[in-house]
């Protein structure tokens, strides 16, 4: 069975600053991985996935997030932090299980930007 | 603005209410998902529709249940609630399922508090 790893519940940095979110994943076969945002008092919205291909994905924001496999990771980037990008993520990851596939959810990575 | 829409917002319930969440989609996808989210935590699955029909019930209490009318329509019809199903319920589509690599669209939720 899948699973995954969020390193971090709470990151904090400066507004212009990198912004640095990992997940790490485990699985026995290829998986997909996926980043998704969560405002306050909203819902989740995708980011970026991972599911074939190219391993650097680029997603909306200027977020984007390399696939490496062999440290089985996938950490989400972006250059310069905006105040707007304060919010929660959650790293997923899905793999087929034999027709019942699920996405898992890592427990949650709070960003928090200061100006 | 999310394409998936929930209604209501917010809703307070006794315990001895029945009361209705409703979700809607206008993508075309095949598959619709309830999930719950306490504060702090990723979103937990409840229920899988597939075309219509039930096809992941991750053993939810009886008090709460699914309709999915159409394919555009997923319903949670809730009685007998207890304080502790307190949460954010969150509906989510997708373009089919199972399909690992299909990504989920989520509506900003239901924010359910039961008194």
């Amino acid at each position: 069975a899948q699973s995954v790893t969020q390193l971090g519940s709470h990151v904090s940095v400066s507004e212009g600053a990198l912004v640095l979110l990992r997940c790490n994943y485990s699985s026995s076969v290829p998986p997909y991985l996926f980043w998704y945002v969560q405002y306050p008092n909203q819902g989740l919205q995708l980011l970026l996935k991972y599911t074939t291909g190219a391993t650097l994905v680029k997603g909306i924001n200027g977020f984007e997030a390399e696939f490496k496999k062999s440290e089985t990771s996938f950490h989400l980037t972006k250059p310069s932090a905006h105040m707007s990008d304060a919010a929660e993520y959650f790293c997923a990851v899905s793999e087929a299980q034999g027709g019942s596939e699920k996405l898992v959810f890592g427990k949650g990575t709070k960003l928090t930007v200061n100006p | 603005d999310t394409e998936v829409t929930q209604t209501p917002k917010h809703l307070v319930m006794g315990m001895t209410n029945k009361k209705s969440l409703k979700c809607e989609q206008h993508m075309g996808h095949r598959a619709m998902y309830w999930y719950k989210q306490k504060a702090k935590k990723p979103p937990e699955l409840m229920f899988v529709y597939s075309y219509e029909k039930l096809s992941i019930n991750e053993s939810v209490p009886s008090r709460f249940s699914p309709e999915c009318p159409n394919s555009s329509l997923l319903n949670l019809h809730l009685h007998a609630l207890q304080p502790e199903d307190s949460a954010l319920y969150l509906c989510a589509s997708s373009q089919d399922w199972p399909q690992a690599n299909s990504p989920l669209h989520f509506g900003n939720g239901t924010r359910l508090t039961v008194t």
